[in-house]
């Protein structure tokens, strides 16, 4: 079926610290997944993807993994920053009907403490 | 370049009635997909056009449909509202299908009274 779970719901961390979230998606004909942070208010905004072609890929503080085997890959916040806190979205791509579709995970919320 | 416009920003209706959404993509983006975003519920996709065909369909009901015209612009529309509908209408538009960066728009947020 057509699934992206994500853990954790909610991530509470001290500013400085690590973040890791985790998806998990089922077709493992996924060939893209991007992820996203949404602000209060705001419109979700594409902070790093990665391809299945690849294994990790870092911009600065975050980073993303990818295991095709086990069909899951993860965002790495590090050295945390207030700024940091938002809701992030996992998504994998999903063929149907001849076109790929994002599906998405259910969503993060991040908060860091100062 | 201009973003994702999404117009109106916010709506309220009551059951029954019908409602229409408007977004205008990126210059040059010919994809546009729509999603349904509750609390809790993550952003759940309803369809995608490209070149003013649908591509692609969540898991809606028919009450839910869109078009694209020929400058890119898409719009969806809802009949007969009902309570649960009430959420943020997001979309977001790409040069290609999901396997392409997508950007959203803020979203016009609908509430059914």
């Amino acid at each position: 079926g057509e699934n992206v779970e994500q853990h954790p719901s909610t991530l509470s961390v001290q500013e400085g610290d690590s973040a890791v979230i985790k998806c998990t998606y089922s077709d493992s004909a996924s060939n893209y997944f991007p992820w996203y942070k949404q602000e209060l208010g705001k419109r979700p905004q594409l902070i790093i993807d990665i391809r299945s072609n690849v294994g990790e890929k870092k911009d600065q503080r975050i980073a993303v993994t990818l295991n095709k085997t086990a069909k899951h890959f993860s965002l790495h916040i590090t050295e945390t920053q207030p700024e940091d806190s938002a809701v992030y979205f996992c998504a994998a791509s999903m063929f149907s009907g001849g076109y790929n579709k994002l599906i998405f995970g259910a969503g993060t919320r991040l908060a860091v403490h100062p | 370049k201009a973003g994702v416009t999404q117009t109106p920003r916010y709506l309220i209706k009551t059951r029954g009635q019908q409602v229409t959404l408007s977004c205008s993509p990126i210059s040059g983006h010919r994809s546009v997909s729509w999603y349904q975003q509750t609390p809790g519920q993550g952003l759940q996709f309803l369809f995608e056009y490209f070149s003013e065909t649908q591509r692609n369909k969540g898991n809606f009901p028919g009450r839910f449909s869109g078009r694209q015209f020929s400058n890119s612009r898409s719009e969806m529309n809802v009949s007969t509202l009902e309570l649960g509908d009430s959420a943020l209408y997001l979309c977001a538009s790409s040069l290609g299908d999901g396997n392409q960066p997508q950007h959203f728009g803020d979203g016009t947020r609908l509430s059914i009274l």
